[in-house]
């Protein structure tokens, strides 16, 4: 079946450190891979989507790269601002998926400090 | 208005009440989605509706019935509650046209049942 796994929060770092949140995903086919963010308070904002392997999606200085071979989407931020503390959640729409069906994973919290 | 929004923001009902929650997307979509987020738990997907009819019901209970009247508007009845039914009730919409389409959520609705 289809599944998404990301990295256990809480993650705490500084202002201005780099950031990786890591996330794999089992699916049969081409899914589309998607990285949405909640700011405290409020509800999902798709952040980066990359469609097909080897796409970058980036957005606000995130950046996350689709790796087939892996069955990875790992996030990146090279520099990190007390703005960006929210938790972030990586996702996947399968192949052929109907009614846009987006399966999620369970959610990392970053805090930055700072 | 733009995007999608939610009302109430925030809701305190007993278990005996009957409330609903509404969502409205002026994003010109024809998919609309039901999501309860809990504490510690990823989000669950509870109803899809495409084209305005349901084509998807997570075995939610049916203390929770949705409606949507037309591709605009979604609502979420609610009647004889529990309080474990306490969560964020996230609203969202997409265009469903057979392609990896991302979400647009709207804010929430924070539900709380005593």
């Amino acid at each position: 079946g289809n599944s998404v796994t990301q990295m256990e929060g809480p993650v705490t770092l500084s202002e201005e450190a780099f950031l990786t949140i890591n996330c794999t995903y089992t699916a049969t086919g081409y899914p589309s891979l998607f990285w949405y963010v909640q700011y405290p308070g409020e509800g999902l904002q798709l952040l980066l989507k990359a469609t097909k392997a080897d796409d970058k999606g980036s957005n606000k200085g995130f950046e996350a790269t689709y790796r087939k071979e892996t069955t990875s989407f790992h996030l990146e931020k090279g520099s990190v601002q007390v703005s960006d503390s929210a938790v972030y959640f990586c996702a996947l729409s399968p192949w052929g998926g109907s009614q846009g069906n987006l399966i999620f994973g369970k959610g990392t919290k970053l805090s930055v400090k700072p | 208005e733009t995007g999608v929004t939610q009302t109430p923001r925030h809701l305190v009902m007993g278990m005996t009440n009957k409330k609903s929650l509404k969502c409205e997307q002026h994003l010109g979509h024809n998919a609309m989605y039901w999501y309860k987020q809990s504490a510690k738990k990823p989000l669950e997907l509870m109803f899809v509706y495409s084209l305005e009819e349901r084509v998807e019901n997570n075995s939610v209970p049916s203390r929770f019935s949705p409606e949507c009247p037309n591709s605009s508007h979604l609502f979420l009845h609610l009647h004889t509650l529990q309080p474990e039914d306490s969560a964020l009730y996230l609203c969202a919409s997409s265009q469903d046209d057979g392609t990896h389409n991302e979400q647009f959520f709207g804010p929430g609705t924070r539900l709380t049942v005593l």
